[in-house]
């Protein structure tokens, strides 16, 4: 099956840093999305991106599908950002049960 | 964004009983649902998918005796860990697309502790 690897695994920075995720994929997908897991468990969507850029206030993302990857921006981080970002990815086949794979996840703790 | 609704969000149970777990997608209607697996410091694994009336489709290595699921109308779900041993304990994420959208929406979870 597909695989799908992002790293860092862990990451920390201090409040105010940059940072940039990146999600690697074996295969070509259809979709792919970015999610915030807060600490409670709850899966945030912060973008659906199979391809090109785009931005939502300090975060971006952008997937490169020919070359199979997509990288997510963090701009000036806040402590609230702290948590775990995943990629999901769809593969390139057609219906609607196509199932959502998920990457292996960065945890990002932001430091006051 | 459509809203995914999960019930409980967490539940204890005594080893050998049945726990049932809801996904409502309270705005739109959904055909297929999806039940993910998490484990502590793991990635979410895809455990089935729910196809309104009709069998779920199960993932290799998911016992579909274990984890019934029944998706009975088109925003609802159901999850039911029959027979639930310590080793069933985990976080269960449940996840909807709207018809039409490729974009796909999460329920909160429900942290289930067998003890």
């Amino acid at each position: 099956g597909i695989q799908v690897e992002q790293s860092p695994p862990d990451l920390i920075l201090q409040e105010g840093a940059n940072s940039t995720l990146r999600c690697n994929f074996s295969d070509s997908v259809n979709n792919l999305q970015w999610f915030h897991q807060n600490p409670w468990g709850q899966l945030i969507n912060l973008f659906y991106i199979p391809s090109g850029t785009k931005q939502n206030g300090r975060l971006s993302a952008t997937t490169v599908a020919t070359e199979r990857y997509s990288l997510l921006y963090i701009s000036s981080s806040q402590t609230t950002d702290s948590g775990v970002y995943f990629c999901a990815v769809r593969m390139n086949y057609g219906g609607a049960t196509n199932k959502l794979i998920f990457g292996t996840g960065t945890l990002l703790a932001v430091q006051p | 964004g459509a809203v995914v609704s999960q019930h409980p969000s967490w539940v204890i149970c005594k080893s050998g009983t049945s726990v049932k777990i809801e996904c409502r997608s309270l705005d739109f209607q959904a055909t297929t649902m999806f039940w993910y697996r998490q484990f502590p410091k793991q990635s979410l694994m895809l455990m089935a998918t729910s196809n309104e009336g009709s069998k779920a489709t199960y993932e290799q290595g998911v016992e579909k005796d274990k984890f019934l699921i029944n998706h009975a109308s088109l925003t609802l779900s159901t999850l039911t860990v029959t027979s639930a041993h310590p080793e069933d304990s985990s976080f269960y994420i449940c996840s909807a697309r709207p018809t039409g959208n490729t974009e796909a929406f999460f329920g909160q979870g429900t942290r289930l502790t067998v003890v």
